[in-house]
């Protein structure tokens, strides 16, 4: 089974700051990655997506991460961070052999002026 | 493409009641999954369907949840009786079976209160 820790409930940041939100999987076997993002009262978009070849993965609104196997990571960077980048983050993992999902608990990323 | 559409938006009842929760998915995606968000246990996976067969519903908490999905293009989640922890929002995602990935599409989630 796979699971999922985001190390950070919540993580305040200044405008144009850079930002890292962690996020550690766990698994036995081979893994597909995401981020996902969530917006007040909306559903979850993709951020980005891990299946394979470059560890480093660039998505929208300027986000990326790395996958790193050997410390079982996939770490969120943004450079310089927006209001508008005001969210929830929730790191995602499956297995490449079956369908399910598993989201972690979410970082929410507060940006102030 | 109008994406995943789900409805109510938002529902207010109260204990004992039921509860139907409807979803339609992004046309051509054969594979729909519903989660529940809350705060104390975030996203979790409640049921998923592919080709409208019901694969794996280790995630629905009680004999009260059921989920159906009659035909590719429909999907509800009925529960019955509602208590007050079952307030939560939940949220319906489709994707194509054949993607290679989980890359779900979102609905905009239906937010329950139970009285």
């Amino acid at each position: 089974a796979q699971s999922v820790t985001q190390l950070d409930s919540q993580v305040p940041v200044f405008e144009e700051a850079p930002v890292e939100l962690r996020c550690n999987y766990s698994s036995s076997v081979s893994v597909y990655l995401f981020w996902y993002v969530q917006y007040p009262n909306q559903g979850l978009q993709l951020l980005l997506k891990y299946l394979s070849g470059s560890t480093l993965v660039k998505g929208i609104n300027g986000f990326e991460a790395e996958f790193n196997k050997s410390q079982t990571s996939f770490h969120l960077r943004k450079p310089s961070v927006h209001i508008s980048d005001t969210a929830e983050y929730f790191c995602a993992v499956s297995s490449t052999n079956t369908d399910k999902l598993i989201f972690g608990t979410g970082t929410r990323l507060q940006v102030f002026p | 493409d109008a994406g995943v559409i789900q409805s109510p938006r938002h529902e207010v009842t109260e204990m004992g009641q039921e509860v139907t929760l409807r979803c339609k998915p992004i046309s051509g995606h054969n594979s729909l999954f519903w989660y529940r968000q809350t705060m104390m246990r975030g996203l979790e996976l409640l049921i998923y369907f592919n080709n409208n067969v019901p694969i794996d519903d280790s995630g629905m908490p009680e004999d009260r949840f059921s989920a159906k999905m009659p035909n590719a293009s429909f999907s509800t989640l009925k529960i019955q009786p509602s208590e007050p922890r079952d307030s939560a929002v939940y949220f319906c995602a489709s994707r194509p079976t054949d993607s290679g990935a989980n890359v779900l599409t979102f609905g905009a989630g239906s937010r329950l209160t139970v009285l």
